[in-house]
């Protein structure tokens, strides 16, 4: 199975900051990696596919890339909510596999 | 509206069986190639199986193979798990999703549907 490793686990931020979140791959997956969201009490929702395709409805402030393995998302200026818990997931092969999540907190 | 509800979820005994249903509307469910996943209280994301949309294409991971079985009925545009042998490490929040266009990203989610197993 392809492990995916998201750094960091946790991470607080003022309105208007640049925050980026890394997700890394046990092995190759080409662009066959995605971004969500997830609210409390809510499911999870698609932000990015292929590593830097921003989903309809996404706002531009999100964005994501790709260095072999390493995957980047980045939100250029936090908004309030933009608070959550943000997962990366491999789509190359199955099991599909999701990183263990990254906690973004509004300060 | 696009939409998937789960239903089914509830308090089951170790070792009993559940069977989960998820109804889709809004969109081409036939062609619609679909998923379960869960979310244990507290945890990450897990996906657990995939059917394609004429029903014969199937995939499990490890931790339900052989235990759990995926299904649907596009004539009532309904995605079904069948759960067996229930463990108390199956207690979570059931997902059903939908592969989008591309990169298979999980594109439309429901709201899901508890199940806690538990004497």
């Amino acid at each position: 199975d392809i492990q995916m490793t998201q750094s960091p686990s946790s991470l607080s931020a003022s309105l208007g900051d640049r925050v980026s979140i890394s997700c890394r791959a046990s092995q190759s997956v080409v662009s066959y990696l995605n971004w969500y969201q997830q609210k409390p009490g809510q499911a999870p929702k698609l932000l990015i596919y292929g590593a830097s395709n921003l989903q309809r409805g996404v706002p531009p402030r999100f964005s994501g890339t790709r260095s072999g393995t390493d995957f980047t998302l980045t939100i250029t200026s936090v908004q309030p909510e933009d608070f959550g818990i943000y997962y990366c997931q491999q789509s190359f092969s199955s099991p599909r596999t999701f990183g263990q999540g990254t906690r973004l907190d509004i300060k | 509206e696009v939409q998937l509800v789960e239903s089914g979820g509830g308090l089951v005994q170790p070792g009993g069986s559940l069977r989960l249903s998820c109804a889709a509307s809004g969109f081409n469910f036939w062609e619609a190639e679909m998923n379960w996943i869960r979310q244990a209280p507290g945890k990450g994301l897990e996906w657990l199986s995939y059917i394609g949309g004429g029903g014969t294409t199937l995939n499990y991971a490890a931790s339900v193979r052989g235990r759990f079985t995926i299904s649907r009925d596009n004539a009532k545009n309904s995605l079904y798990l069948q759960m067996n042998d229930l463990r108390a490490e199956d207690t979570a929040l059931y997902y059903c999703a939908v592969f989008g266009d591309y990169f298979d990203a999980f594109d439309i989610w429901g709201q899901g549907t508890m199940v806690t197993v538990s004497s």
